[in-house]
């Protein structure tokens, strides 16, 4: 358990409005990623962060702004909703150690649903 | 850009049977190979990383193995509770932020 919690865990919004969906650690670590899950395509990075206020693009940021003023939350925010971000949300951090631990890996958290009406 | 591609799609065993997953990729640079274990409504959970050519990893009846084009997961004597998806992961040298790439995974299903 990487000490990693989402909120909400499943939420229905209708097209236009703004969402946001929070990632929260407790382990203080620097690296935070957000992903999407959909059926044919796998996960894919949305935005990540490296530290407070330092962020950056992944493959599919279209339509995604994020944000991180503290350490240990990670927000990401759809400032108009449409029907194709419909998916499940991933949060994950990036463990730090000796490479015989942890090196490089990448933990999860639980999700969240969203839908898109 | 790096790629990953994970077969076979589907794969359904009896306890007991004994088979392997494959992760084929193609990548600019590896610096790790990852697999992890997702259960239905939940998080990916890790459970090895690869460095180099040569590697193998071993966790219960599981063991990942990497040449340089793919990897594979070795299942020994399936059990029912490894019923799971399994999903492959690359990370470049090249690019920053430790990001991954990721298949788009093997549903696997074991059963009595």
């Amino acid at each position: 358990d990487a000490g990693i919690t989402q909120s909400p865990r499943h939420k229905v919004t209708e097209t236009g409005t703004p969402v946001t969906l929070r990632c929260h650690q407790t382990e203080n670590h620097r690296y935070m990623y957000w992903y999407r899950q959909d059926p044919g395509h796998g996960l894919r990075l949305i935005h990540y962060s490296y530290g407070v206020k330092d962020t950056d693009k992944g493959e599919v940021s279209d339509g995604y702004s994020v944000s991180r003023s503290k350490t240990e939350d990670f927000l990401l925010t759809l400032e108009s909703a449409t029907s194709s971000q419909t998916s499940v949300y991933f949060c994950a951090i990036r463990a730090s150690g000796t490479r015989d631990s942890s090196y490089n890996e990448q933990f999860f958290g639980p999700g969240t649903r969203l839908t898109v009406l | 850009e790096d790629q990953v591609t994970q077969s076979p799609e589907a794969l359904r065993l009896q306890e007991g049977e004994s088979s392997s997953l494959n992760c084929s990729y193609t990548v600019s640079g590896l610096r790790g190979l990852f697999w992890y274990r997702q259960d239905p409504g939940k998080g990916p959970e890790f459970l090895f990383t690869l460095y180099s050519a040569g590697e193998e990893k071993e966790k219960e009846r599981l063991k990942a193995t990497l040449t340089k084009k793919e990897s594979f997961l070795h299942i020994t004597a399936p059990k029912p509770e490894d019923s799971a998806t399994y999903l492959c992961a690359v990370q470049s040298l090249t690019g920053g932020g430790n990001k991954l790439t990721f298949g788009t995974g093997t549903q696997l299903k074991v059963e009595l």
